[in-house]
């Protein structure tokens, strides 16, 4: 069964870069048919996308976020990141790692990681 | 595209039918999924493409709708259905997908 895992730092300082990875596990990262993908959820608010990523390298980012994002994925350690900068506070909310097949406007998200609470704060 | 989800909140009894509604600010055509949360945990996937249950998703959640105007259906609440229920459009590409701000069921 697919199972994502996310790691982060917990507490990030305002204008650093947030760092977040998912691991993969259960399943493949390295095939066709599937984006990986992040999405947050600020404490007591609903939810924000933010980007997918295929095995290709091929992204998609939120135009609200593009400017600071950079989505990136290793095959060969069955993982994904999410680069984040310059943070502020308003980057503070639980962020999930998903996936999604493929194609055009399959953009629902069958899976989901348990979610990492990143605080930006100094 | 600007997701609006109604009421905020929806006081139910149990075995009682709940009806969740979900607005775009323009055609998605049946690009809508459903998504259940409890406290404390990740979203859920109950329901893509307007009206097709996801895997394992019980029969007394139904979606529907098309174009501006969706409704999420669960005909006779569980104990378990208490949650919060989110919205999402799956129309735009490239991809820009947008959630509405959640409906929360409570116990009426």
């Amino acid at each position: 069964q697919l199972q994502l895992q996310e790691s982060g730092p917990g507490l990030v300082k305002p204008s650093e870069t947030l760092s977040v990875t998912c691991i993969v596990s259960g399943g493949s990262i390295g095939v066709s048919g599937y984006y990986w993908g992040w999405i947050r959820q600020p404490p007591g608010k609903g939810l924000e996308w933010i980007g997918d990523i295929y095995f290709s390298g091929t992204t998609y980012y939120n135009p609200s976020l593009k400017s600071r994002v950079t989505i990136s994925i290793d095959t060969s350690k069955k993982q994904f990141s999410l680069n984040l900068r310059p943070v502020t506070a308003a980057d503070t909310a639980v962020y999930y790692c998903v996936r999604r097949r493929s194609g055009y406007t399959n953009g629902w998200y069958d899976s989901w990681g348990q979610g990492t609470l990143v605080t930006v704060s100094s | 595209i600007l997701m609006t989800q109604s009421p905020n909140t929806l006081s139910v009894s149990l075995g009682e039918r709940a009806t969740l509604s979900c607005r775009a600010s323009q055609s998605i055509s049946n690009n809508l999924a459903w998504y259940q949360q409890k406290p404390g945990q990740a979203p859920r996937l109950l329901i893509y493409g307007a009206t097709t249950r996801a895997t394992g998703v019980p029969a007394r959640f139904s979606g529907s709708g098309s174009g501006t105007e969706f409704t999420l259906t669960i005909s006779s609440l569980q104990s378990e259905d208490f949650a919060l229920y989110h919205c999402q459009q799956h129309s735009t590409w490239p991809p820009s997908w947008t959630f509405g701000q959640g409906t929360k069921v409570e116990i009426k």
